[in-house]
């Protein structure tokens, strides 16, 4: 089956500072991975941040980036510097070919952004 | 940008009885979704629905479950009757398109935590 792992429970950086989350993933299938990097705010639902459908390329919002790497099957999420504001969870997802509504989610990273 | 509204937020229900959990999607969008996220664990697809009818489910999908969306109003999800196994947070989103481009972008609500007693 398909799987998702990415850096669990929380994560505490400082403002001003670089983050960075991992998030690997796993697909026995021989349809092409579509990568997504969604937030989700307190209270909110989840919003998409940023996707990626072709390995090699970067994906990139409100100061976030994430590369698709196919040959090590990554897509971490990178901020050079983190604000108070991006405090919240974090879920790295795949979809598959066209089946993009079938997301595989990660457990989620909660990241907490101190002054 | 878009919202998807569910209620309510948390549900108490007693195992046995009925439960519908309703969701306001995006005004527009035409395929709607559930995913089932259990304590500590990810969130997991449960089941799309277009145009009056169940696209595709997962294995999590139970003979107990349905979902609908009478008249354009709220798409639901009907669980009769509850199991223990069903405490979960269920997350309603919804799509303008299947597939292609930007138009079948998720976009999810904030869940429905069903404690199940």
């Amino acid at each position: 089956g398909d799987s998702v792992t990415q850096t669990e429970g929380q994560v505490t950086v400082s403002e001003s500072k670089s983050l960075i989350i991992n998030c690997t993933y796993s697909t026995t299938s021989i349809a092409y991975p579509n990568l997504f990097w969604y937030v989700r705010y307190p209270g909110e639902g989840l919003q998409l941040l940023l996707k990626v459908i072709t390995a090699g390329q970067k994906g990139s919002s409100r100061g976030f980036e994430a590369t698709y790497n196919k040959e090590t099957t990554s897509f971490h999420l990178q901020k050079a510097s983190v604000q108070e504001s991006d405090s919240a969870v974090y879920y790295c997802a795949l979809g598959l070919g066209g089946s993009n509504y079938k997301l595989t989610f990660g457990k989620g990273t909660l990241l907490t952004v101190t002054p | 940008g878009p919202k998807v509204l569910q209620i309510p937020s948390h549900q108490i229900i007693d195992m046995g009885q009925m439960v519908t959990l309703n969701c306001d999607p995006v005004s527009n969008h035409l395929y709607f979704y559930w995913y089932k996220q259990i304590l500590g664990q990810q969130m997991e697809f449960l089941v799309n629905f277009y145009n009056g009818k169940v696209m595709e489910k997962s294995k999590l999908f139970k003979d107990q479950f349905s979902v609908e969306r009478p008249d354009g109003s709220y798409f639901t999800l009907k669980i009769q009757p509850t199991a223990l196994e069903d405490s979960a947070v269920y997350f309603c989103a919804s799509s303008l398109a299947w597939t292609g481009g930007s138009q079948n972008t998720l976009y999810f609500g904030a869940g429905t935590r069903l404690s199940v007693l």
